[in-house]
């Protein structure tokens, strides 16, 4: 069975640019995650997804983040314009019971 | 804030020796998980823990919870090199949606 694939795994910015991450959950589940995950911290969870609707996006910084999933199946993050505090990993994970599955993450530098 | 806190921070042991690390949380809970999360690399699911069930067991690996106290603890037994990890309690309160602590980091000295 694939695993969560994320893409880019790293990346590097400069303040007041944009970005984006992708992710292609494990097929067949419904709920997806965006968790971003600070150095040395565990990881905070951004938006949840149930399907292609939102379940969960108290902790989205929305004047900059924005996400989405399309026809329920792979998702978006984006961040715009990037600030020097975004630089973090950015985790997708998918879950169809209580345990989640979690990608390798997108290492983001803002510079 | 429903974060759980796991302590300690760091641990270091030897290889073969047992290591114990604990967290504790701050509201009602579904179910209680830890995950491993090797240097550069995501996380992984270990165990979950329902709020009905006080021991569970897989492999090297014992997880006990006390919902009155609000705390659970992971006990890895005979640790290994690869062991080396930062371990993270993950609190479910419902819908599925996890809360993560700070994380243990363990270091595996051979």
């Amino acid at each position: 069975e694939a695993g969560v694939a994320q893409s880019p795994r790293y990346k590097i910015i400069e303040k007041r640019q944009s970005v984006a991450f992708w992710c292609n959950p494990i097929s067949g589940h419904a709920t997806l995650y965006w968790y971003q995950q600070i150095l040395g911290q565990g990881p905070k969870l951004l938006i949840q997804f149930q399907n292609n609707g939102v379940v969960d996006d108290s902790q989205l910084p929305k004047d900059r983040f924005s996400a989405e999933r399309l026809k329920g199946v792979d998702s978006t993050l984006k961040i715009q314009p990037a600030k020097l505090e975004d630089s973090a990993v950015y985790l997708c994970a998918s879950s169809q019971g209580p345990s989640s599955f979690f990608g390798p993450g997108t290492r983001l530098t803002v510079l | 804030s429903q974060q759980g806190e796991e302590d300690p921070q760091a641990l270091s042991i030897q290889e073969g020796e047992n290591a114990t690390m604990n967290c504790s949380y701050k509201t009602s809970i579904n179910n209680l998980q830890w995950y491993r999360q090797n240097s550069g690399r995501g996380l992984v699911h270990l165990i979950l823990i329902r709020s009905n069930e006080r021991e569970k067991h897989s492999g090297r690996l014992r997880v006990t919870l006390d919902t009155s106290k609000k705390s659970s603890s992971l006990l890895i037994t005979a640790s290994r090199a690869a062991d080396t990890a930062s371990y993270f309690c993950a609190t479910d309160w419902g819908a599925q949606k996890l809360v993560f602590g700070q994380g243990t980091r363990l270091t595996i000295n051979p």
